[in-house]
This record gives C-alpha cells, sequence and structure tokens, in this order.
C-alpha cells in the first residue's frame, strides 16, 4: 500500500444516489488527482488539484464533482450517474515542483463503483 | 493516431527469459517517461522513470528511452510469474506550464511468466 488511501473500496450505488469518494494522501505532496479506469481503456484524467485549486476539469459530465478542501484531502462528489460510469476510480498525488524530473504519481488502491 | 500505444498483449514469456515492452508517443515535447506496473484488480505502481535519451537499469528492470524515434521501452529480466501483470506506459505529454503534471497513459500491455 502507498502513502495514498482511498474510502470506500468498493461501492454500488443507483442512478438517483449521491455518494462521495473520498482521497487522503499522507505523502506530503501538494498536487493531487482523479482518474477513471474502465476496461480495455487508458487511464483517464478527470480533474487535477495543485496547490488545492483545480487547473484541469478534462471536459468531465457535471454530474462528478470535485472538492478538494486542503492538500491532503480529496472528494469526488457522485449524483445521477449512469451505468457507463461503472468503473475504478484512482486518486493519485504529486510532489510538483518547476523541476523537469520527479513528475511521480503515487496512486491509491481505488474505489471500483458499480452504477445498477 | 492514440497519443501513447502500446500493444495489449498478451505477451507470454518463459521463467527466466526477458520480457520487452514497447511503448509509442506521439508528442516530440514530450519530457519525462514512467513505466507503472498494475496487478489485476489493484492499482498502478510505479517501477521506473526516465528522462534522458538511453538506458536506465533498477535491478531487473531496465527502461530505454529513444526520443529520436520517439520510443521507450521496458526490459525484464529473469521473468518471474509475479512480474505477470499489466505494464503501463506513462508520457508527460507537454512542457509542463503549471505545477501539476498530466500524465498521458497507455492502454497497459499484459505480461504472462509462464513455468
Amino acid at each position: 500500500e502507498t502513502g495514498v488511501t482511498q474510502t470506500p473500496r468498493h461501492l454500488v450505488m443507483g442512478m438517483t444516489n449521491k455518494k462521495s469518494l473520498k482521497c487522503e494522501q499522507h505523502l506530503g505532496h501538494n498536487a493531487m488527482y482523479w482518474y477513471k479506469q474502465s476496461a480495455k481503456k487508458p487511464l483517464e484524467l478527470m480533474f487535477v488539484y495543485s496547490l488545492e485549486e483545480r487547473v484541469e476539469n478534462n471536459s468531465v459530465p457535471s454530474r462528478f464533482s470535485p472538492e478538494c478542501p486542503n492538500s491532503s484531502h480529496l472528494f469526488l462528489h457522485l449524483h445521477t450517474l449512469q451505468p457507463e460510469d461503472s468503473a475504478l476510480y484512482l486518486c493519485a498525488s504529486s510532489q510538483e515542483s518547476t523541476a523537469w524530473v520527479d513528475d511521480e504519481q503515487f496512486f491509491g488502491p481505488g474505489t471500483r463503483l458499480t452504477v445498477l | 493516431q492514440k497519443e501513447v500505444e502500446q500493444n495489449s498483449g498478451p505477451l507470454s514469456v518463459p521463467e527466466g527469459a526477458i520480457a520487452s515492452l514497447n511503448c509509442t508517443y506521439s508528442d516530440r515535447g514530450s519530457q519525462s517517461f514512467f513505466w507503472y506496473r498494475q496487478y489485476s484488480g489493484k492499482s498502478p505502481e510505479l517501477i521506473m522513470s526516465i528522462y534522458s535519451n538511453g538506458d536506465k537499469e533498477d535491478g531487473r528492470f531496465t527502461a530505454q528511452l529513444n526520443k529520436a524515434s520517439q520510443y521507450v521501452s521496458l526490459l525484464i529480466r529473469d521473468s518471474q510469474p509475479s512480474d505477470s501483470a499489466t505494464y503501463l506506459c506513462a508520457v508527460l505529454p507537454k512542457p509542463r506550464t503549471g505545477t501539476a503534471s498530466k500524465l498521458t497513459f497507455g492502454t497497459g500491455t499484459r505480461l504472462q511468466v509462464t513455468l
């Protein structure tokens, strides 16, 4: 396990439900990310927060709403999801600087989401 | 054209052999390159990073980068059954203007090491 935790690990929800995914990093990093991983597709970057400010949206539907209250915590609020949103949702963090090297991202264990 | 391309596999190699995993990318401005290993049902785990042309070795793993050919590879020597996983290539596609690195991932190559 890395220094990035995610809860819950598994979530089943109906299309009318509202739920939230939580991510916490214990690495002292200053950037956090949400990714979606579907079968046979590359990892899709959904949101990026750097120094608690959202810097990337990547045209994600509004039924996904991120929140980053501080540099250690990241949430993904879900509402009125569709069955095609079923996937593995991964959180990652990194320590960003102006240097090119060391842009390494560390992933949490993921939340397996099933939308019925 | 996909930004980062990998053969999906499966790539099957016998135990003790060298596994060679390949990745090509489309953006010539790419600066940083990463290999992640992902076991079934688990999250990606960083195993190698490379920034300069040439080879970089770490234990049984060697990453090779050729920016002129837009090609990065991962060699695994003395392959073990525990190496069986999906290997994801990730590329930082553009010069970074902000403070966050927006990696682009390939679909991954599934490696099977047989006994």
